[in-house]
């Protein structure tokens, strides 16, 4: 069975600072990881995936990750934040053939000016 | 493109009676539609699994006969809380997976949030 651990519960940073948020995971088999971001009183929206190929991926809203497979990391980072970037992330893995996703307990983001 | 929708997105209701969430993928065919829940601050938990026209799949601890999922067609479930009791109020989130391509993906709604008195 997969699971995912986010390392950091909050995470404040300024305006225009650099950002890292930490995903590890557990897995016996290949894996696709994703990174999801949730606005307040919001659904989830996709931010990036990794399906295979290159380890860096990038995605929406200035937004990149790497999977490390040797350190079972996926850790998502943008170089300058903004304000709207406040939101709840959620790091989820699928694999082994299974539908389901699952999650991380997520990350709070806040940006401060 | 890959837009889901869900309605109602908030509805509050008494305790002892049944409440229908539908989901619905908006511009395209799903061919498996997922069903979360999300306390408050916490991450989201998948209760259960639907595949147009089959049974769904519930999680572990997840009272299928409280919980109704109905998987009609390839763009809409739908969830009933049947006699909903206050510790049912919840965020609860549907996502879909298309049925051609990105099927590793999965699209989320923006959720519907039950409050039950």
């Amino acid at each position: 069975a997969q699971s995912v651990t986010q390392l950091d519960s909050q995470v404040p940073v300024f305006e225009e600072a650099p950002v890292e948020l930490r995903c590890n995971y557990s897995s016996s088999v290949s894996v696709y990881l994703f990174w999801y971001v949730q606005y307040p009183n919001q659904g989830l929206q996709l931010l990036l995936k990794y399906l295979s190929g290159s380890t860096l991926v990038k995605g929406i809203n200035g937004f990149e990750a790497e999977f490390n497979k040797s350190q079972t990391s996926f850790h998502l980072r943008k170089p300058s934040v903004h304000i709207s970037d406040t939101a709840e992330y959620f790091c989820a893995v699928k694999g082994g053939g299974s539908e389901k996703l699952v999650f991380g307990k997520g990350t709070k983001l806040t940006v401060n000016p | 493109g890959a837009v889901v929708s869900q309605h109602p997105s908030w509805v509050i209701c008494k305790s002892g009676t049944s409440v229908k969430i539908e989901c619905r993928s908006l511009d395209f065919q799903a061919t498996t539609m997922f069903w979360y829940r999300q306390f408050p601050k916490q991450s989201l938990m998948l209760m259960a699994t639907s595949n147009e026209g089959s049974k769904a799949t519930y999680e572990q601890g997840v009272e299928k006969d409280k919980f109704l999922i109905n998987h009609a067609s390839l763009t809409l479930s739908t969830l009933t809380v049947t006699s909903a009791h206050p510790e049912d109020s919840s965020f609860y989130i549907c996502s879909a997976s298309p049925l051609a391509g990105g099927a590793d993906t999965q699209y989320f709604g923006p959720g519907t949030r039950l409050t039950v008195l």
